[in-house]
């Protein structure tokens, strides 16, 4: 069975701090990683991660993926107030439905 | 732009009513999902649905059904609804092929009392 593990659960940080969301994996089929962003409304997608070692970047925000450790991270730098959010890291393995396997989520609160 | 939207923000309904939630999408995406979101465990998948009249059991779909007659719709069916199914239900669609990549609704917030 596919499992993911995010933390830290929750972060409380001041704007202009720079923090570090982790999500460690397990799986039997691996295909992609997903990041994804959800205020008091819908998740949006923010980055899918396939290969180990290549930087995906958008803005402030950034994520890599380590297919032989087994883990992700998420990078946001100078934060802003904006970014307070739950960060959801999703795995897609095993079927070529699409299934994705959830991590428990990090809610990440920006003070000004 | 992909649209995911579901018919209801906030539910309140009783113990043992039958709890129909609907999403629709105007992406012609095949694939639809049905998960609930609880604080601390993360969003968990119900039922998906990969055509139409095809669906197949997630992770937790005790408790709940799925219809999908039409390409663009999915219903999520409580038959009975309960205090546990007290829940955020949040509602996914996917294009065939190699993306995994999910757009969600809003989420139907359901109180059962």
């Amino acid at each position: 069975e596919d499992k993911v593990v995010q933390s830290p659960l929750s972060l409380v940080v001041h704007e202009g701090d720079t923090v570090t969301l982790n999500c460690s994996y397990e799986v039997t089929n691996f295909r992609s990683l997903l990041w994804y962003k959800q205020e008091k409304k819908a998740p949006t997608f923010l980055f899918m991660l396939t290969s180990s070692g290549i930087e995906k970047k958008s803005g402030r925000l950034s994520s890599i993926l380590d297919k032989k450790e087994l883990f992700s991270i998420l990078n946001i730098t100078a934060t802003q107030t904006g970014d307070s959010a739950v960060y959801l890291c999703a795995l897609a393995g095993g079927t070529s439905y699409g299934k994705l396997t959830f991590g428990q989520g990090t809610i990440l609160t920006v003070h000004p | 732009d992909v649209k995911v939207t579901q018919s209801s923000r906030y539910l309140v309904k009783r113990t043992g009513e039958k709890v129909f939630l609907e999403c629709v999408q105007d992406m012609d995406h095949e694939n639809m999902f049905w998960y609930r979101q609880d604080p601390g465990l993360g969003l968990r998948l119900i039922y998906f649905s990969y055509d139409v009249k095809m669906k197949e059991k997630g992770d937790i779909p005790e408790g709940y059904s799925v219809s999908r007659e039409k390409k663009e719709r999915f219903s999520l069916i409580l038959e009975s609804a309960s205090t546990n199914q007290t829940s955020m239900y949040l509602c996914a669609s996917r294009s065939g092929g190699g993306r995994n990549i999910q757009y969600f609704g809003a989420g139907t917030r359901l109180s059962v009392l």
